[in-house]
């Protein structure tokens, strides 16, 4: 069976750092981009941001650049999003993803989507 | 950055009704780019649509999905109850994701 399966919730102080992960199994974790998607009652689902594990090639959302870090290890089918200081802000559901690209019989491209999802990590930043 | 906006913001429906949900996008979007996703509370978002048009595995075909360049729509044609849900559009050009805000779908 095709997963990703995300670490527990965590409760955390504003100001200390956390590194959430995201395992992923039953496929070839270096062929999907995994990308890294916050969900908050006032803004919906953003996406924070992508990254190849093969090589651990990243694209940012400006928005999240330089506040969160997303990094993978391959050897361990596993990607990772970090802060080094959170903010109450932070506190949100955070889920991984893993994206699908399908092709026609031709070769072009037919879509490119999110089709495998993490059960989501609850961070709850409070002092 | 592309802004996806969507309409209704929420949408109260009966069961069996038909539902038509849009998303427009602030510059044109290939197709291919766009896809649709329902989102249930205390569960993971699920694809719905892929492309645009196409459905994702095990999805019923009264989920259908259309448009292009700027404007995009999801129907569904009949609701079912576990059909009442919120609803993501949400596009993949490079360098910078977007989703839509999102359209509430309740029981009327």
């Amino acid at each position: 069976e095709v997963q990703l399966v995300q670490s527990g919730a965590e409760v955390k102080k504003p100001g200390e750092s956390l590194k959430i992960s995201c395992k992923g199994s039953g496929y070839t974790f270096t062929n999907y981009w995994i990308g890294w998607v916050r969900q908050t009652p006032g803004k919906g689902l953003e996406w924070m941001g992508i990254i190849y594990p093969d090589d651990s090639h990243t694209t940012y959302n400006p928005s999240f650049q330089g506040q969160v870090t997303i990094s993978a290890d391959k050897y361990i089918t596993t990607a990772y999003l970090q802060w080094s200081s959170l903010k109450a802000s932070d506190t949100a559901i955070y889920y991984c993803a893993r994206q699908d690209t399908s092709y026609y019989a031709s070769g072009s491209q037919k879509g490119v989507a999110f089709d495998i999802w993490g059960q989501g990590t609850m961070v709850t930043v409070s002092s | 950055e592309i802004v996806l906006t969507q309409s209704p913001g929420t949408l109260s429906l009966s069961p069996g009704e038909r539902a038509t949900l849009s998303c427009r996008a602030s510059q044109s979007v290939t197709s291919k780019y766009l896809a649709w996703y329902q989102h249930k509370p205390g569960q993971a978002p699920r694809l719905l649509m892929y492309g645009a048009s196409y459905r994702a595995t095990g999805i019923p075909d009264r989920f259908s999905g259309s448009g292009s360049e700027t404007d995009f729509a999801l129907t569904i044609s009949r609701l079912e109850p576990e059909d009442f849900a919120v609803y993501y559009c949400q596009q993949s050009r490079r360098p910078m994701y977007t989703f839509g805000q999102g359209t509430k779908l309740e029981i009327k």
